[in-house]
């Protein structure tokens, strides 16, 4: 069975600042990796995915996110943080179908809330 | 991308009742799918709605609790019943767009069980 595990609840940052929000994976074969975000009252909007490839993927809204297979971890990235950025982020894994891997729905991390302090 | 949309958008219901929730997608796309994001938690699949065929559950969900219509490429609906208090949650539809291999997803039905 696939899992994802974001290890912090919260993450304070500074704005200007460069923010890291973390999220490490467990799937039986290769992984398809997403980054999604909620604002509050919102739905989730996409950000990043990583399918293959170069690891450093780029996203919506100068987010990037580094793929590490060795560390199974797909942590979330921007040199210069928002205030605007401040919202509910979630890490989500799927099965590589072409690896032998499951049905198409995501498993998602519990979501890291980032606040960013001006 | 696509743009999806939910009805209701929340509802007050009390126990024992039955909700169905509506969601509309302005392209045709294969898969749909239903999650539930109980407060304060991470989001769960509920099931894969697929047009044509039945809807495939995920552990720890059953047809008869939350029973799936997709009658169309564009169209389906999840309906909660008989529902208790520990329904409450937002409930949110999401599709697959061809070969693009993100999930995109409607703005979510916020359901309180009295």
């Amino acid at each position: 069975a696939q899992s994802v595990a974001q290890p912090e609840d919260q993450v304070n940052v500074a704005e200007g600042n460069p923010l890291t929000v973390k999220c490490t994976y467990s799937v039986s074969g290769n992984p398809y990796l997403f980054w999604y975000v909620q604002y509050p009252n919102r739905g989730l909007q996409f950000l990043l995915k990583y399918i293959t490839g170069d690891n450093l993927v780029k996203g919506s809204y100068g987010f990037e996110a580094e793929f590490n297979k060795s560390q199974t971890s797909f942590h979330l990235k921007k040199p210069s943080a928002l205030v605007s950025d401040s919202a509910l982020y979630f890490c989500a894994v799927r099965d590589n179908p072409y690896s032998g891997g499951g049905a198409d729905g995501l498993t998602f991390g519990k979501g890291t809330h980032l606040i960013i302090q001006p | 991308s696509a743009v999806i949309s939910q009805k209701p958008s929340r509802d007050i219901c009390q126990r024992g009742t039955s909700l169905t929730i509506q969601c509309q997608v302005d392209s045709q796309v294969t898969m749909m799918f239903w999650y539930r994001q109980q407060p304060g938690q991470s989001l769960t699949l509920i099931a894969t709605a697929n047009q044509g065929s039945e809807a495939t559950y995920e552990s720890g969900f059953v047809i008869d609790k939350f029973p799936i219509s997709r009658p169309n490429l564009t169209f389906s609906t999840l309906t909660v019943s008989n529902m208790s208090p520990e329904d409450s949650s937002i409930y949110l539809c999401s599709v697959k767009l061809g070969q693009v291999y993100e999930q995109y997803f409607g703005p979510g039905t916020r359901l309180t069980v009295t």
